[in-house]
């Protein structure tokens, strides 16, 4: 099972700022927060991670909780195209012993003319 | 750089028939995972291979599905007599890194199967 929880959806105002929020409260010391999301049926595009410090590049901004429990996705200038299904992860290890991604429901951001 | 490729894009199967869905790393990657995805649900992970190797397949079922990534070419994920449940999208990733926790995973577009 994933270990963040995120809201089911969120709208946002076309040209405002969309801040995503992530739960991921048992989340372990050297463990990453990776976002993706995916636009209606299309491969997962790779967002942005981070460990602990605030991240920021071309796509988004992450802003990660000093007790590392939560972080905050945000989109500085939300258009039409950014509209989709955005998940936050943190991997999880799997039976055989590696760690790898595992997508909850993620939230569905509509973003609104 | 291409990104990841995955054909074909759409595959169409009737019941009993093989599925073979191939998959090409980003240039440099040669670390790849495969996932399925069911209508309306999130991604999960089915497989992970290194060339040549398989790392871990905990997510794979246990009967009719194997995956491969041979030393040369792309990978591969065989579906045997199919049926109606493996009626999905299958995506596939490749990383660079691997096992490092701060490896990324590359998406290619998918492939629709649907299983008549």
């Amino acid at each position: 099972d994933a270990k963040t929880t995120q809201p089911t959806s969120m709208d946002c105002a076309e040209g405002r700022a969309a801040n995503l929020p992530c739960n991921h409260s048992t989340i372990s010391g050297n463990e990453y927060v990776y976002w993706y999301r995916q636009i209606h049926s299309q491969g997962p595009q790779y967002i942005i991670h981070g460990l602990k410090n605030n991240e920021t590049n071309e796509m988004a901004s992450l802003i990660i909780t000093e007790d590392r429990k939560s972080s905050t996705l945000i989109l500085p200038h939300a258009t039409l195209r950014d509209t989709a299904v955005y998940y936050c992860i943190v991997r999880v290890r799997t039976g055989a012993g590696s760690y790898q991604l595992t997508f909850g429901k993620g939230t569905k951001l509509s973003v609104i003319p | 750089n291409a990104g990841v490729m995955q054909n074909p894009r759409h595959l169409v199967r009737r019941r009993g028939q093989e599925a073979r869905l191939r998959c090409s790393p980003m240039k440099g990657h040669s670390h790849v995972y495969w996932y399925r995805q069911l209508p309306e649900e999130g991604l999960k992970f089915m497989v992970y291979l290194q060339k040549e190797n398989i790392i871990d397949e905990s997510g794979m079922p246990k009967e009719r599905f194997s995956a491969e990534f041979p030393k040369e070419g792309p990978s591969i994920l065989r579906i045997q007599q199919v049926v109606r449940g493996d009626s999905a999208a299958y995506f596939c990733a490749s990383s660079p890194l691997g096992l490092d926790p701060t490896d990324t995973q590359y998406f290619g577009p998918g492939t629709r199967l649907t299983v008549l």
